[in-house]
């Protein structure tokens, strides 16, 4: 749903292992979805992006899966890295329509250590 | 290079001044947006535009005002009104008609003093 300015959950991860971030959407209708990674300091950067007639995407070293079902989303990083340590958050959008606009899950933090 | 720039990076305010942000996109985006950022939480929708001369509220819009009098400028002034101004802000763009996600800029610190 909306971020309502909660805090962020944490993810602590050792570099190498695979880390999985999960969300939640709010709305069935929602017809594609992003993944974002927000550095200090910085505005957040796409990573990964699905459509809803799909239920996984592969990137480089990230996958995307989603469960219409449930509406459920997650980002799935494999071997992380120190420089993967930053702030995930996934967002929804209704395609097709005439009012564009996403709507940002709380995000999460994901901490990795060497 | 396509992108979005924000201005200025570090942004200084007294009590009971208006401030401006800027945010220019070279993308040709219809849509433009403004977020606010806590420290250590998500992102809250103050504005957006999806013409020029148009723009709609979003979730926090009090003490804010927004103008879109070009499709690549977007600007953001925080007025007295706004009690708690302290945030980091953050610009985006999107196109109406491709699909895609928003494109964000490199966000404003603005710090009340």
């Amino acid at each position: 749903g909306e971020s309502v300015g909660l805090h962020l959950p944490t993810l602590s991860v050792q570099e190498g292992d695979n880390s999985i971030i999960n969300c939640a959407y709010s709305n069935s209708a929602s017809d594609y979805f992003i993944w974002y990674k927000q550095e200090s300091g910085k505005g957040p950067q796409f990573i990964i992006d699905i459509r809803s007639n799909m239920d996984k995407r592969q990137g480089q070293r990230v996958t995307v899966l989603l469960n219409k079902t449930v509406k459920h989303l997650s980002l799935q990083i494999a071997a992380t890295q120190p420089g993967d340590s930053a702030v995930y958050f996934c967002a929804e959008k209704r395609m097709n329509t005439g009012f564009q606009k996403l709507v940002f899950g709380t995000g999460t933090r994901l901490l990795v250590s060497p | 290079d396509g992108g979005i720039t924000q201005s200025p990076k570090y942004l200084f305010r007294k009590e009971g001044q208006n401030v401006t942000l800027s945010c220019e996109q070279n993308l040709n985006h219809d849509a433009m947006y403004w977020y606010r950022q806590d420290p250590g939480q998500g992102l809250r929708l103050i504005y957006y535009s999806q013409i020029v001369n148009d723009f709609q509220k979003g979730d926090i819009a009090e003490g804010y005002s927004v103008s879109r009098e070009k499709k690549e400028s977007f600007p953001l002034t925080v007025t007295s009104a706004q009690k708690n101004p302290t945030a980091f802000y953050l610009c985006a763009s999107c196109s109406l008609i491709e699909a895609g996600g928003y494109t964000f800029g490199s966000g404003t610190r603005l710090t009340v003093v």
